[in-house]
C-alpha cells in the first residue's frame, strides 16, 4: 500500500530535550515535505526536499532541522524544542510537484506537546 | 507569490442541506488548486484538485468545485450534507511550474441532524 508513515504518533516532551519525527515514504516520490498545523493558521510549511541531499527553508524553518540522506526518509529533528512548538506536524510527499497530475501524500501526523 | 483565504472559520448546516465553503486564492502564475479534508485525529485527504481544462471538478464524497479565473475562486459545495461531512476543509493553490502548496486556514463543518 502507498503510504506515507510518521512516527511517533504522540509525543510529550520537555523543553530542551533534542527530538526526532521520523517520515518515510514507500512511493519512490521526489519531493517530500515538513507542515505544521495550528488552529487558524492552517498548514504552514516548515523545510522541503527536492530529493536526496538537497532541502531547503520553508515559511517556518526557525527552531527544526531535516536531512534527507535517503530517497524515502526525511527526519525533522529540533534539537532544543521550545513550548511553541507544541503543534501538529505532518509530512508529505510527491512525484512531480511542478506537474500538473502531480498530488501531495500526507502521512498521518504526530502531535507534538512541549512542557 | 501565492495565498488562499478561506471565508468563514467554522460553517454549520442541517443534514440534507447545501453545503458551500468559499476559498479565494492568489497567484501570480496560473493555479492549480486543491480541497483537503481532514477527519479528526487523521491525516489530510485529497477531496478534488483543478489542474487544466474544465473548471467544474468532481472529487469524491459528492463534492464539487469550480474554479473561476475571473473572481480568483474555487469554492466547495455539496448539493446534500451528510453526518459523516462534519472534518475540516483546506484549499490549497500551488503555482503552475513551482512545487509549494501553500494552505488556507481552514473551514470546520459541523452537520446538524
Amino acid at each position: 500500500e502507498a503510504q506515507v508513515t510518521q512516527n511517533p504518533r504522540y509525543l510529550i516532551t520537555v523543553t530542551g530535550k533534542k527530538l526526532t519525527v521520523t517520515c518515510s515514504q514507500n512511493m519512490n516520490h521526489e519531493y517530500m515535505s515538513w507542515y505544521r498545523q495550528d488552529p487558524g493558521l492552517g498548514l504552514r510549511q516548515i523545510y522541503y526536499s527536492m530529493n536526496v541531499e538537497v532541502t531547503d527553508k520553508g515559511d517556518v524553518p526557525e527552531g527544526y532541522k531535516v536531512s534527507r540522506k535517503e530517497k524515502r526518509n526525511f527526519p525533522l529533528i529540533l534539537e532544543s524544542p521550545s513550548p511553541n512548538q507544541t503543534s501538529l506536524y505532518f509530512c508529505a510527499s510527491n512525484l512531480d510537484p511542478s506537474g500538473h497530475t502531480d498530488t501531495q501524500y500526507f502521512g498521518p501526523g504526530t502531535r507534538l506537546t512541549v512542557l | 507569490a501565492q495565498s488562499v483565504t478561506q471565508l468563514g472559520s467554522h460553517v454549520s448546516v442541517s443534514e440534507g442541506a447545501l453545503v458551500l465553503l468559499r476559498c479565494n486564492y492568489s497567484s501570480s502564475v496560473p493555479p492549480y488548486l486543491f480541497w483537503y479534508v481532514q477527519y479528526p485525529n487523521q491525516g489530510l485527504q485529497l477531496l478534488l484538485k483543478y489542474t487544466t481544462g474544465a473548471t467544474l471538478v468532481k472529487g469524491i464524497n459528492g463534492f464539487e468545485a469550480e474554479f473561476k479565473k475571473s473572481e480568483t475562486s474555487f469554492h466547495l459545495t455539496k448539493p446534500s450534507a451528510h453526518m459523516s461531512d462534519a472534518a475540516e476543509y483546506f484549499c490549497a493553490v500551488r503555482g503552475r511550474g513551482y512545487g509549494k502548496l501553500t494552505f488556507g486556514q481552514g473551514t470546520i463543518l459541523t452537520v446538524h441532524p
